[in-house]
């Protein structure tokens, strides 16, 4: 398995353009989620799917989309980027097992945003 | 708002000795309470977790201590190892919302030979 996995590792932007940061999993967890960690503010919940078809906002929404056609995958979509979402964004899956609702996380996508 | 306040926010301990990580939160319907480990350039990845109906948890050399009454749990590394060297995250949700953790801001922890 390859777990969660998350393309770009890497991204430079430029104010004002969009792009769609990729998340897979391959576990067939229900709920997977999306969040962006900033130094000293911890992670903090951009959006969240329970299921395909379902999505809710988190903490932090604002200038972020999401969908979640799949059970696989949960994109997150940046309409017209910002300085401020210059971020390291993590993607992460769940399941709920022995009564541990453990939550497996993607290895990151560092953006910069000019 | 920050729900789950965590601190300090870097601590340096010895080989072997033991570093102790706090954590309060303030919704009291959370009830799930785990800690995360995070290497530099990596994604979390879960170390421990706790649910109210205990006290403590063990597991090697990591424990885990709660407090309901208080609202706090921390996390205890006995016999620190340079390997452990890494941020660890508390985080707090409640039951069947495994997908809505809150976390705190995060501890450095570097252990020194």
């Amino acid at each position: 398995n390859a777990g969660v996995t998350q393309t770009p590792k890497f991204q430079v932007l430029k104010t004002g353009q969009s792009m769609t940061l990729q998340c897979a999993q391959d576990m067939n967890h229900e709920y997977m989620s999306w969040y962006r960690q900033d130094p000293g503010m911890g992670l903090r919940l951009i959006h969240y799917s329970v299921g395909a078809g379902i999505t809710d906002q988190g903490e932090v929404p604002n200038g972020y989309n999401v969908s979640r056609s799949t059970t696989e995958d949960f994109p997150l979509r940046l309409l017209s980027a910002a300085p401020s979402q210059t971020s390291v964004y993590f993607c992460a899956s769940s399941y709920r097992a022995s009564g541990i609702d453990e939550q497996f996380f993607g290895p990151g996508t560092r953006l910069t945003v000019l | 708002q920050q729900q789950v306040k965590q601190s300090p926010q870097s601590l340096i301990v010895q080989k072997g000795g033991i570093s102790i990580i706090n954590c309060a939160y303030e919704n009291t319907a959370f009830d799930y309470f785990p800690w995360y480990q995070q290497f530099p350039g990596k994604g979390p990845a879960l170390l421990i977790a706790i649910r109210p109906d205990v006290s403590e948890k063990k597991e090697g050399r990591f424990t885990i201590s709660f407090n309901k009454s208080a609202k706090q749990f921390s996390l205890h590394i006995m016999d620190s190892q340079p390997g452990d060297s890494a941020t660890y995250f508390c985080a707090a949700s409640r039951t069947g919302t495994a997908s809505k953790l809150t976390f705190g801001t995060g501890t450095r922890l570097q252990v020194t030979l």
